[in-house]
């Protein structure tokens, strides 16, 4: 079946670039997505990517897809202490990755 | 927001008691979905729901139904709810690109 794999944690400081990467083993999805979870609430969505981009940039947010590596990463400029939460990767309709948790450091 | 709603928000229960979760929506979409959320393992998809009376089974569907009789609300239902059914969980719907949006959960405890 198919495998989504995050990093488990991510601490920057305030004011950096954070960068969290996902990879994954099936290629067929026709998007690839970000949510963010913070404490006690739902998975909200952030962006997304057509997978036939290699690059979506949104804002501060930034997707990279490398579909040879099935790598996909989400790069935030200026890490703000409100951007402390859970990001997931997710592939298709309902394939998640476990989540990687940002701690941004004042 | 998306217009979605879960009741109750809070549970707790003991083994062998029959639990129905209700996820409402407003949006008028056809496809609704019911997660679990559990540490280590993200989102794992349990049923969802294609249009009314129309489900299917997720990858963890083992002890749980669901039912559909009306567009807006999605019903999932533990007819004897175990302690590994301790979770939270999530109803969600689907956007134009298979976008999840997604309701503000419930925690259930099975003591």
């Amino acid at each position: 079946g198919e495998d989504v794999e995050q990093s488990l944690f991510l601490s920057v400081r305030e004011g950096d670039s954070s960068v969290i990467n996902c990879t994954y083993t099936d290629s067929s999805s026709t998007y690839l997505y970000w949510y963010k979870q913070e404490p006690g609430a739902g998975l909200q969505l952030l962006t997304y990517i057509f997978s036939n981009m290699d690059m979506k940039q949104d804002q501060r947010l930034t997707v990279l897809l490398n579909k040879k590596d099935k790598h996909l990463s989400l790069r935030i400029a200026d890490t703000q202490t409100g951007d402390s939460a859970i990001y997931f990767c997710a592939l298709g309709k309902y394939i998640f990755g476990t989540g990687t948790r940002l701690k941004v450091l004042a | 927001d998306a217009g979605i709603t879960q009741s109750p928000r809070h549970k707790v229960t003991e083994t062998g008691t029959p639990v129905t979760l209700r996820c409402h929506q407003t949006e008028n979409h056809r496809y609704m979905y019911w997660y679990r959320q559990d540490p280590g393992h993200g989102l794992r998809l349990i049923h969802y729901s294609y249009g009314v009376k129309d489900t299917d089974k997720g990858e963890v569907s083992d002890g749980y139904s669901v039912s559909r009789s009306k567009t807006e609300d999605f019903l999932l239902t533990l007819e004897s709810a175990t302690s590994s059914q301790t979770s939270v969980y999530f109803c969600a719907i689907s956007g134009e690109a298979n976008e999840q949006f997604f309701g503000p959960g419930t925690r259930l405890t099975v003591l």
